[in-house]
């Protein structure tokens, strides 16, 4: 069955501190991967996604994520963190062909000034 | 506006009275999706509907209803709400075409939903 792991519950960073969210999926085939963000009292927005092709994927807000199959891992980075950017972030795993996501438990980032 | 909308956006209730949770959509999608969403356990699927004929159970199921009343609206009940089922539930919407890689879940605001 498919599965998605965020190792990190809580991280917190200072401001201007790079960031790594961690990522790692069980699945049988190539997945289509997706970080999404929830703000406080705001519903998930999609940071990125991979489906195919450059494993070095840029979304919005200056995120990007590696798609690394040798470890399955789907980990999201950005190299200068805003305090804007303290959220709940998700990521999931998507069947093909079916369109279900499977979601991991999700990191809250904190961000210090 | 809004592309996906969901009402109310808060709701109290009692143990036993039947809550209704309303999902409604512009972006012309066929598929969508209820989620709840608890502390440490991200999100999970409750129901899916691929289009207006087509209503499938996700991994929990029990003791939610659904019904698609058509393409751009996707209700979620609870028959007789349970302390357990206080949540925060999600709509999304998606458009998967043929060959197409633009299969993407959007997400509504959420409903945040008390059972005393």
């Amino acid at each position: 069955a498919q599965s998605v792991t965020q190792p990190d519950i809580h991280i917190t960073v200072s401001e201007g501190a790079s960031l790594e969210l961690r990522c790692n999926y069980s699945y049988g085939a190539t997945p289509y991967l997706f970080w999404y963000v929830q703000s406080p009292g705001q519903g998930l927005q999609l940071l990125l996604k991979y489906f195919s092709g450059d494993t070095l994927v840029q979304g919005i807000k200056g995120f990007e994520a590696e798609f690394k199959r040798s470890q399955s891992s789907f980990n999201l980075r950005k190299p200068s963190v805003h305090w804007s950017d303290a959220a709940e972030y998700f990521c999931a795993v998507g069947t093909r062909g079916y369109n279900k996501l499977i979601f991991g438990a999700g990191t809250r980032l904190a961000v210090h000034p | 506006d809004a592309d996906v909308t969901q009402t109310p956006r808060n709701r109290i209730t009692k143990t036993g009275k039947r809550i209704m949770l309303e999902c409604s959509q512009t972006k012309g999608h066929d598929r969508m999706y209820w989620y709840r969403q608890d502390p440490g356990l991200g999100l999970r699927l409750i129901y899916y509907s691929f289009d207006v004929k087509d209503i499938n159970k996700g991994e929990i199921s029990d003791g939610y209803s659904v019904s698609r009343q058509a393409q751009a609206k996707f209700s979620l009940s609870l028959e007789s709400a349970i302390p357990n089922q206080t949540a925060l539930y999600f709509c999304a919407t998606s458009d998967l075409g043929a060959g197409s890689s633009t299969d993407t879940q959007y997400f509504g605001p959420g409903t945040r939903l008390t059972v005393l």
